[in-house]
């Protein structure tokens, strides 16, 4: 069956480090690929998303590749700022209408 | 859009009592889907509607809960009788298959059974 493992949290990281969170997957087929974050009190919202292999999702400076070989898709951020502390999701679609999601990371950002 | 909508945004009540949770999909969405989540499980998959009609109940906890979309655009969760072991933040999420597979999440329904 499907599955998605990330890394454990909590990460903590001072204001300008720069992150990753690893994220890889097991899934049938050729599986769609997303990032959501939950920022505090709040729902999930779609962070990136990659449709196919070497695709690149990036939004609000967050970056993550889909590899393939790796069954990897790591979120990545050059510079983290205090308000980007959060719970990040990582997810998969592999053709069906639901989402596999992993277990979330805590990112603390401290300035 | 107003995004997926969910009432009440907090809810305390005490066992026994019946908790209705409402949602309102985006305009448009075919699919709806309810989850709990919970420090110790995380997020859980309850139940999920495809145009109105239920799909796949199997992560539905137990009898006590029910789920009904009487249309495109409401949908209840419904827990009678409640208990303790039911307080959780309740999110109610749309998508529309085919064209985006993104969920859209609304903010959520935190219950509290005392």
């Amino acid at each position: 069956g499907n599955s998605v493992t990330q890394m454990e949290g909590p990460v903590t990281l001072s204001e300008e480090a720069f992150l990753t969170i690893n994220c890889t997957y097991t899934a049938t087929g050729y599986p769609s690929l997303f990032w959501y974050v939950q920022y505090p009190g709040e729902g999930l919202q779609l962070l990136l998303k990659a449709t196919k292999a070497d695709d690149k999702g990036s939004n609000k400076g967050f970056e993550a590749t889909y590899r393939k070989e790796t069954t990897s898709f790591h979120l990545e951020k050059g510079s983290v700022q205090v308000s980007d502390s959060a719970v990040y999701f990582c997810a998969l679609n592999s053709g069906y209408s639901t989402l596999t999601f992993g277990k979330g990371t805590m990112l603390l950002v401290s300035p | 859009d107003a995004g997926v909508i969910q009432s009440p945004r907090h809810e305390v009540t005490e066992m026994g009592q019946e908790v209705t949770l409402r949602c309102k999909p985006i305009s448009g969405h075919d699919y709806l889907f309810w989850y709990r989540q919970t420090m110790m499980r995380g997020l859980e998959l309850l139940i999920y509607f495809n145009n109105n009609v239920p799909i796949d109940d199997s992560g539905m906890p137990e009898d006590r809960f029910s789920a009904k979309m009487p249309n495109a655009s409401f949908s209840t969760l419904k827990i009678q009788p409640s208990e303790p072991r039911d307080s959780a933040v309740y999110f109610c999420a749309s998508s529309l298959v085919g064209v985006d597979e993104t969920q859209y999440f609304g903010p959520g329904t935190r219950l509290l059974v005392l």
